[in-house]
């Protein structure tokens, strides 16, 4: 079974500080790994995926990640972030093989970034 | 771009009432999606179809069902609403029945049942 951990539930920041958000999963199989952000009364949309390749992906609005195969690890960074950052971010996991339950989602709770002034 | 749009954005029902939640998708996707968003529970599956007519439960089907009777629409239907169906809801569509196909969601409805 896939499971998802985001290790914040909230991160509070000042604007142009850099920022991480933590993701862990546990899976018994190669899986795909993506970021979602969800703005204020809005639904989900991606911010980067990782599929294969480089272990570095980048996405929209200048946010990147680095799979970490060993440690199991999807962290999301921004090295400069704006006050329109503020948004409740998820990870989320699914299985590469396509069979059962692989081919479903797993979500991360969801960590809240409140970027101040 | 992909638009996946919900029918409402707020919805207030009574108890006991039959509430039917719409979502089209106009990208042609295969594969359609319901999901309730509670604070302190992320998102939680509770229906999903990869074709027209056809569909499995997610993790929380109970109280739901749902119907797919064109490849654009996928409604959700609570056949008896309850107070512990207040929630956010949300449609998403993906292109492939692959795991690595992204998906692209509605911007949700609010319900909430008196």
């Amino acid at each position: 079974a896939q499971s998802v951990t985001q290790l914040d539930s909230q991160v509070p920041v000042f604007e142009e500080a850099p920022v991480e958000l933590r993701c862990n999963y546990s899976s018994s199989v190669s899986v795909y790994l993506f970021w979602y952000v969800q703005y204020p009364n809005q639904g989900l949309q991606l911010l980067l995926k990782y599929l294969s390749g480089s272990t570095l992906v980048k996405g929209i609005n200048g946010f990147e990640a680095e799979f970490n195969k060993s440690q199991t690890s999807f962290h999301l960074r921004k090295p400069s972030v704006h006050i329109s950052d503020t948004a409740e971010y998820f990870c989320a996991v699914s299985g590469r093989e396509f069979a059962g339950n692989n081919r479903k989602l797993i979500w991360g709770l969801g960590t809240s970034l409140g970027v101040n002034p | 771009d992909v638009k996946v749009t919900q029918s409402s954005r707020y919805l207030v029902k009574r108890t006991g009432e039959k509430v039917f939640l719409e979502c089209v998708q106009d990208m042609d996707h295969e594969n359609m999606f319901w999901y309730r968003q509670d604070p302190g529970l992320g998102l939680r599956l509770i229906y999903f179809s990869y074709d027209v007519k056809m569909k499995e439960k997610g993790d929380i089907p109970e109280g739901y069902s749902v119907s797919r009777e064109k490849k654009e629409r996928f409604s959700l239907i609570l056949e008896s609403a309850s107070t512990n169906q207040t929630s956010m809801y949300l449609c998403a569509s993906s292109r492939e029945t692959g795991g690595g196909s992204p998906l692209h969601f509605g911007n949700g409805t609010r319900l909430t049942v008196t």
